[in-house]
């Protein structure tokens, strides 16, 4: 069973700051994807990186795969109010052997508050 | 397109009550998910179906059963309500595989007093 460990657990922030919340095992990862949850909703898939080293930008968002495929992060820029929510890290859950079990595996999340 | 779809949005259950849980999806999805979340600890996988007529063990399976009725709908039965099972859960769907993106419903909040 792959362990994901996401940090900060909380972070709050001011309207404009950058901030870099981050997603980390000891497992190699064929994917991972990060989900933004707002509050009282479902998560929403923001990005999905598949190769090592790889770098996605969506907006003032900016994920990295890293390059030995066991960690991420995501960077946001001049962070907005509208950016509060839980970010959720997820890979496929797989066994020792590097079977897929069809299912993911969750972080368990980032809490951002941007207050403006 | 109402995507997923889950009943009841909230409920409040004494110990011992039972339950099920509703979720449909209208996107022609061959799997489908059921996760609890509870403060701090993500999202845990409960059961899911890779397809029509077949349903597996999640993470946290103990307490619960599925029902994978058609293709569109993936029920969720608590037959004896524990406090334990107080907890926000969460229907998902994907095309194929759990890789691929997962829709989230909005969620049903149940309370076990």
């Amino acid at each position: 069973t792959q362990l994901l460990e996401q940090s900060p657990q909380f972070l709050s922030i001011q309207e404009g700051e950058n901030l870099t919340v981050y997603c980390n095992s000891s497992s190699v990862f064929s994917s991972l994807q990060w989900y933004r949850q707002e509050p009282g909703e479902g998560p929403v898939l923001l990005v999905t990186v598949v190769t090592g080293g790889e770098v996605k930008k969506l907006k003032r968002l900016t994920f990295q795969f890293g390059d030995a495929r066991k960690d991420s992060s995501l960077h946001i820029t001049a962070a907005q109010p509208g950016d509060t929510g839980l970010y959720l890290c997820a890979v496929p859950a797989s066994n020792a052997g590097g079977t897929s079990y069809g299912k993911l595996t969750f972080g368990q999340g980032t809490i951002l508050t941007v207050h403006p | 397109n109402a995507g997923v779809t889950q009943t009841p949005k909230f409920q409040v259950l004494k110990t011992g009550q039972s339950m099920t849980l509703q979720c449909a999806q209208d996107m022609n999805h061959n799997s489908m998910y059921w996760y609890r979340q509870d403060p701090g600890m993500g999202l845990r996988l409960i059961y899911y179906s890779a397809s029509e007529g077949t349903t597996d063990k999640g993470e946290v399976p103990n307490g619960y059963n599925v029902s994978r009725l058609n293709k569109r709908e993936f029920s969720l039965r608590l037959e004896s309500a524990a406090p334990s099972q107080t907890s926000v859960y969460f229907c998902a769907s994907s095309l194929r595989t759990a890789q691929e993106t997962q829709y989230f419903g909005p969620g049903t909040r149940l309370l076990v007093l």
